[in-house]
């Protein structure tokens, strides 16, 4: 089984420039996250899609960062302008997502090698 | 107060000793546990996962959960250097429609040779 893709896997851009990452999920995956990992942090989570609609954004600085999910399948992120502090790996992570009766296959969830992006 | 603390570490171990790795957390709402395993540039992976209180074993890895006390713990059996990585722990609340994981900073661990 593929496992989740991300690219590119390295970027350094100057602030104020824009960044994008591009991220495919594991086939049959509905749920779809977007991560930031600053060094020496645990992930936080930028926004949840379900399919093609978002479930949660509320952590999105929405100012500067925007993501799409087009089709319920591939994902982008997107920075503009970037500003020093966004430096941080970005994970793509997917899921089967919500099932009734819950269970590991539900929750767990399967992430990329990440983007690590370095604002200059 | 963080929801989700754990130590960062680092951690140093020899070979062959026994790991304890631990979280605590704040919010009673939790109730799935889990430990993630993550290489230098890599993606976290899923090592164990607990529902509620209680103790799961897999092989060298044993997953603690007590809910009373709000602490989780994850300890490595007969550590091997293939087990230098960062641990982290996440928790969710179990809710229709998300799985939404809180992580804490995790733990850098070093198992010496």
């Amino acid at each position: 089984e593929a496992g989740v893709a991300q690219s590119p896997r390295y970027k350094i851009i100057e602030k104020r420039q824009s960044v994008a990452f591009w991220c495919n999920p594991i086939s049959g995956h509905a749920t779809l996250y977007w991560y930031q990992q600053i060094l020496g942090q645990g992930p936080k989570l930028l926004i949840q899609f379900q399919n093609n609609g978002v479930v949660d954004d509320s952590q999105l600085p929405k100012d500067r960062f925007s993501a799409e999910r087009l089709k319920g399948v591939d994902s982008t992120l997107k920075i503009q302008p970037a500003k020093l502090e966004d430096s941080a790996v970005y994970l793509c992570a997917s899921s089967f997502g919500w099932r009734r009766g819950g269970g590991r296959g539900s929750y767990e969830q399967y992430f990329g090698p990440g983007t690590r992006l370095t604002v200059t | 107060q963080k929801e989700v603390e754990q130590d960062p570490g680092p951690l140093s171990v020899p070979e062959g000793a026994i790991v304890s790795l631990n979280c605590t957390y704040s919010n009673s709402a939790f109730q799935y546990f889990m430990w993630y395993r993550q290489y230098s540039r890599k993606g976290p992976e899923l090592l164990m996962y607990t529902y509620s209180s209680g103790n799961k074993e897999d092989g060298r890895f044993t997953a603690q959960v007590d809910k009373s006390s709000k602490y989780i713990s994850l300890f490595i059996r007969d550590s091997q250097p293939s087990d230098s990585a960062t641990y982290l722990c996440a928790m969710t609340r179990a809710g229709a429609g998300s799985y939404q994981l809180t992580f804490g900073k995790g733990t850098k661990l070093s198992v010496i040779p």
